[in-house]
């Protein structure tokens, strides 16, 4: 068992060059989510998903696209990179039960934008 | 403008000694409150939660307390272990939005031996 997965672990991009962040989760979690953590503010919500084949906006959803294909896989694109979008990425999931709140975190992408 | 702020980025306390964490935030319709731990280079991990229905929780060395008139949640730690030094995220969960969480600004917490 896994849990939350992350793929790649660092990258290096120069302005507008496009990647695609893969996080994969095996616990059968219908939420997963994406967040990117910036020093001083906090992890911040980019998008959001309840379901597959469903997606949501989060608070800082511009710039970023994301698919929810597969129950399992939630994936962040950037389809042209900016220095702005230089953090660290973090994906999450939970059972998005009512009763349980708890989310599961990856190991996080760092992503440098040149 | 930030709905949940901790406004002590950094603490350092003894070993042994209590570690109190504060969080501060504006909305009142907020239904679940929880303590995240982050190391570095690893995603962060839950510590603990209270409802809002409820004014303290305790797991262990691990109690959160929850004041809805002001607002505040805080976090003690007793007692504090070198091994509790991390970066300690307060969030406060949304059920009606997907169950987001909005964090806050995190407090890096030195525990010295």
């Amino acid at each position: 068992n896994a849990g939350v997965t992350q793929t790649p672990k660092f990258r290096v991009l120069k302005t507008g060059q496009s990647m695609t962040l893969l996080c994969a989760q095996d616990m059968n979690h219908e939420y997963m989510y994406w967040y990117r953590q910036d020093p001083g503010m906090g992890l911040r919500l980019i998008h959001y998903s309840v379901g597959e084949g469903t997606t949501a906006k989060g608070e800082v959803p511009d710039g970023y696209n994301v698919s929810r294909l597969k129950k399992q896989n939630f994936l962040l694109g950037l389809e042209s990179a900016a220095p702005s979008q230089t953090s660290v990425y973090f994906c999450a999931s939970s059972p998005g039960a009512p009763s349980y709140n708890e989310q599961f975190f990856g190991p996080g992408t760092r992503l440098t934008v040149l | 403008d930030q709905q949940v702020k901790q406004n002590s980025p950094s603490l350092s306390v003894q070993e042994g000694r209590i570690s109190i964490l504060n969080c501060d935030y504006t909305n009142s319709m907020f239904d679940y409150f929880l303590w995240y731990k982050k190391y570095p280079a690893e995603g962060p991990t839950f510590l603990i939660s209270i409802s809002s229905i409820k004014d303290k929780n305790e797991d262990g060395r691990f109690t959160v307390f929850l004041n809805k008139s002001a607002k505040h949640l805080s976090l003690h730690i007793v007692p504090s272990q070198p091994g509790d030094s991390a970066v300690y995220f307060c969030a406060v969960l949304n059920n009606n939005a997907g169950n987001m969480l909005t964090f806050g600004g995190g407090t890096r917490l030195m525990v010295k031996p």
